[in-house]
């Protein structure tokens, strides 16, 4: 079955660390989506990539990193520079093209703590 | 620029009547508008979408509703059932940086009451 899949669901972190939190689709969708959800909050775009070795900045990427080597991997670092980082990520995909046509699919989401 | 607009943080209604859900956009421009549902600790998923160019869309239970004039837009869900509580998403798709984008409302939590 096709989806796209978050690892882990559940990371702790000391201040001052990174951690890489990952995203695998083998829906074959160009485009790949980073969110934030803090409690009681909409979805916050990090960062998008539209194809692979490109990407751009969403409306909070400020202390996160990403890359796209692969077309099915967008894997979110969250660096130490990030200053509250505790919150639910999400990573979407979705075809380049009309995506208002066939919508996002979204992981299962990881829950970063930081500790 | 808060685009889209769900004015409504929580809604509570009794089970087997109707749950009305509200979303109010300022772009003309948007192509597609879709409603989410998400329940705690995992991924939202899709319910329904509606085209600019249509002002209703109808799956089972699910109804949406498209008011160009008034640019608003509504669920409707009947009846409503225990399993439909859940945060509830309206987004709009937008051209951004030369491609298509979600743009996305706060949520409304759905509270279904026995």
């Amino acid at each position: 079955d096709g989806g796209i899949t978050q690892s882990p669901k559940y990371l702790f972190r000391k201040e001052g660390q990174n951690v890489t939190l990952s995203c695998e689709q083998n829906l074959n969708h160009d485009a790949m989506y980073w969110y934030r959800q803090d409690p009681g909050q909409g979805l916050r775009l990090i960062y998008y990539s539209q194809i692979v070795n490109d990407f751009q900045k969403g409306d909070i990427a400020e202390g996160y990193s990403v890359s796209r080597e692969k077309k099915e991997s967008f894997p979110l670092t969250v660096t130490s520079a990030q200053k509250n980082p505790t919150a639910f990520y999400l990573c979407a995909s979705s075809p380049r093209q009309k995506p208002g046509m066939y919508g996002y699919t979204f992981g299962s989401g990881t829950r970063l703590t930081v500790v | 620029d808060q685009q889209v607009k769900q004015n409504s943080p929580s809604l509570s209604v009794q089970e087997g009547r109707i749950s009305i859900l509200n979303c109010d956009y300022t772009n003309s421009m948007f192509d597609y508008f879709l409603w989410y549902k998400k329940y705690p600790a995992e991924g939202p998923t899709f319910l329904i979408s509606i085209s600019s160019i249509k002002d209703k869309n109808e799956d089972g239970r699910f109804t949406v509703f498209l008011n160009k004039s008034a640019k608003h837009l509504s669920l409707h869900i009947v009846p409503s059932q225990p399993g439909d509580s859940a945060v509830y998403f309206c987004a709009a798709s937008a051209r951004r940086d030369s491609n298509y984008q979600l743009i996305w409302g706060a949520g409304t939590k759905l509270i279904i009451k026995p």
